[in-house]
């Protein structure tokens, strides 16, 4: 069964500096894998999806990254603002289900401080 | 455009009551999700519906969770003889077609059982 965990659970950052999030997945068999944003609230907004056979995605200030046969999915904060501050949410797609569900983390909840 | 809207936006019920949560996708998106959120995890999948029929129900949880896609468009998940477990914010996705694609959340439905 896939599991998905992010690290840190939690991260407090002071307003303009560079960050990494952390995303780990146990089955490598994955269709792609997608990052969201999560406002308290709120639904999830998409940030960055990565086909399996793509290394990277960028968007803004944004870079996700995926080394698939490790495992692994690290998305870049690049001169993070207090509108960042929210839960960062990681999924994976995997190739195995007919119904292309996601299989989500936990999640790593961003506060940048002004 | 419109995104995924759902209703209501929160629901209190009592313990045994029957419950129906909507989901409205984006137009012209065939493929429509719905997922379960406890308070501090990720999203669970919960059922997958490509056009008008089930195409992956795995993840119902039991036989007291239903839900139908009649016509293609608006989907309603359905939870009888509710319990305390149930209490969780409800999340439905849609996206244009499969697995190449991004979904699209909506708000959610925030379901309290008392």
């Amino acid at each position: 069964k896939q599991e998905v965990t992010q690290i840190p659970a939690a991260l407090s950052v002071p307003e303009g500096e560079n960050l990494v999030l952390n995303c780990s997945f146990t089955d490598s068999a994955i269709y792609n894998l997608q990052w969201f944003r999560q406002d308290p609230g709120k639904g999830l907004t998409s940030l960055l999806l990565i086909q399996s056979s793509q290394r990277e995605q960028t968007s803004g200030r944004l870079n996700a990254s995926l080394d698939k046969s490790s495992g692994r999915s690290t998305l870049y904060i690049a001169a993070s603002q207090p509108g960042d501050s929210a839960t960062y949410l990681c999924a994976v797609r995997e190739l195995e289900t007919s119904g292309s569900r996601l299989t989500f983390g936990e999640g790593t909840q961003l506060t940048v401080n002004p | 455009g419109a995104g995924v809207s759902q209703t209501p936006s929160n629901k209190v019920t009592e313990k045994g009551k029957y419950v129906e949560l909507r989901c409205d996708p984006i137009s012209g998106h065939t493929a429509l999700y719905w997922y379960r959120q406890s308070l501090g995890q990720g999203p669970e999948f919960l059922i997958y519906f490509q056009g008008t029929g089930a195409a992956d129900d795995s993840g119902l949880p039991n036989d007291r969770f239903f839900a139908v896609r009649p016509e293609g468009s608006v989907s309603t998940l359905k939870i009888q003889r509710t319990e305390r477990g149930d209490s969780a914010v409800y999340l439905c996705a849609s996206s244009l077609a499969g697995k190449t694609d991004t979904q699209y959340f909506g708000p959610g439905t925030r379901l309290t059982v008392l």
